[in-house]
């Protein structure tokens, strides 16, 4: 069964700083998908970045960066210009390739921006 | 689009007691997915059901855990009776398709069983 691990259980940054989220992944697939959810104090799950598998480029969105290592099975999110808007829980999620369905989440990381 | 909506936000009761979650996926969607998030065991997969049919259950916990789709625009999951450790937050998502599409999450709903 896949397994996905977060390190750290929490983490701070101070605004304007880069801070980087660990993720490690476990799995016999070499079609997956590796995501990062944003989950603010309103619950709501949100959708930070997405991470295919057979593509070697890291996924970029804005200040979100991925530092995808598959050999490694390392998944690492990068906040640049951390923000106040920033602080929240953070999920590294694993969906296997073809029809797969489930989403597998790490635990969570806590992330705090001090202002 | 309103987005997932689930109702209610919040829902406190007795242990004993049936609770009913519902969940309103985004329209076109034909994919819906309830999780439950806890401290412990952080985000499972309850149920998956692919155009209003249950595909996997395997998550369900136990049998006063129960989850129908009637149609594509409404999804249900009860609970009876409800027990203290049910106390959790779940959520529905929905996608269109099975694959890589994005999967948007409702805003969950908080429940504590006392």
């Amino acid at each position: 069964a896949q397994t996905v691990t977060q390190s750290q259980p929490e983490m701070s940054v101070q605004e304007a700083e880069t801070v980087t989220l660990s993720c490690t992944y476990d799995t016999s697939e070499s079609d997956y998908y590796l995501f990062w959810y944003k989950q603010p104090p309103s619950r709501q799950m949100i959708l930070v970045i997405r991470q295919e598998a057979y593509k070697q480029q890291n996924a970029t969105e804005n200040r979100f960066s991925v530092n995808f290592q598959k050999a490694a099975k390392s998944f690492s999110l990068k906040i640049s210009d951390s923000q106040l808007g920033d602080a929240a829980m953070y999920f590294c999620a694993y969906r296997g390739g073809g029809s797969n369905y489930k989403l597998t989440f790490g635990k969570g990381t806590l992330l705090t921006v001090n202002p | 689009d309103a987005g997932v909506i689930q109702s209610p936000r919040h829902e406190v009761t007795e242990m004993g007691q049936e609770v009913t979650l519902r969940c309103k996926p985004i329209s076109g969607h034909n994919s819906l997915f309830w999780y439950r998030q806890t401290m412990m065991r952080g985000l499972e997969l309850l149920i998956y059901f692919n155009n209003n049919v249950p595909i996997d259950d395997s998550g369900m916990p136990e049998d006063r855990f129960s989850a129908k789709m009637p149609n594509a625009s409404f999804s249900t999951l009860k609970i009876q009776p409800s027990e203290p450790r049910d106390s959790a937050v779940y959520f529905c998502a929905s996608s269109l398709g099975t694959g890589p599409e994005k999967l948007f999450f409702g805003s969950g709903t908080q429940l504590s069983v006392l």
